[in-house]
């Protein structure tokens, strides 16, 4: 939806390995936002960015990293993921400030 | 900091009912303000949005919502609810600056009973 690609969709790893998210979207959007989904928690921003090279923390920041070289995509990275980061994560984007926000499908991740 | 609360994590209706899911917030300034749905395995649809202007917003799939700032309420509703509108709905609450920061409510969960 809204031209957004989330890669992997699904992972399973284990404890102690990096990976990385990939958030692809083809609307040439300059904002981008990583939120994770756990129940009983909602959705809770992790990291944004608002420009190329242009990012900054969220919520839940702690243990998550991201780069953004191109516009269109803003990869989040565990630097060593741990069961604690198991989650649905997701994606969105807009425009600008007065747009809401448009989510990719997800990505699922099982850390074990 | 802004907040959302959900009060009920779920709701039965028959089909042909109408609906009203709550959503109360707390925001220092005049807030923009959302819900979006989700179906099972499923991304987030946004349902509606308020950012000035008409406190009552109409949205897709024949939803409304009323912002009551006096009450910091923003209540989805929708006359007749089809066995298709089973999802979970939540309500959002956007913080501006360098960006526009969500803050979601912990989400509705709705059953249809056909």
């Amino acid at each position: 939806d809204a031209g957004i690609t989330q890669s992997p969709r699904h992972k399973v790893t284990e404890t102690g390995t990096p990976v990385t998210l990939r958030c692809h979207q083809t609307e040439n959007h300059r904002y981008m936002y990583w939120y994770r989904q756990d129940p009983g928690h909602g959705l809770r921003l992790i990291h944004y960015s608002y420009g190329v090279k242009d990012t900054d923390k969220g919520e839940v920041s702690d243990g998550y990293s991201v780069s953004r070289s191109k516009t269109e995509d803003f990869l989040l990275t565990l630097e060593s993921a741990t069961s604690s980061q198991t989650s649905v994560y997701f994606c969105a984007i807009h425009r600008d400030l007065n747009q809401p926000q448009h989510f990719g499908d997800g990505t699922r991740l099982s850390i074990l | 900091a802004q907040s959302v609360t959900q009060p009920d994590i779920h709701i039965t209706v028959s089909e042909g009912a109408s609906l009203e899911l709550r959503c109360n917030y707390s925001y220092g300034a005049t807030p923009y303000l959302f819900w979006y749905v989700q179906s099972p395995g499923q991304g987030l649809q946004l349902l509606l949005k308020y950012f000035s202007g008409d406190t009552l917003v109409q949205g897709i799939k024949g939803f409304e919502a009323e912002f009551k700032r006096s009450q910091s309420s923003f209540n989805l509703r929708k006359p007749s609810v089809h066995w298709s509108d089973a999802a979970e709905y939540f309500c959002a609450v956007g913080d501006t600056g360098t960006a526009s920061k969500l803050t979601f409510g912990t989400g509705t969960r709705l059953q249809v009973m056909l």
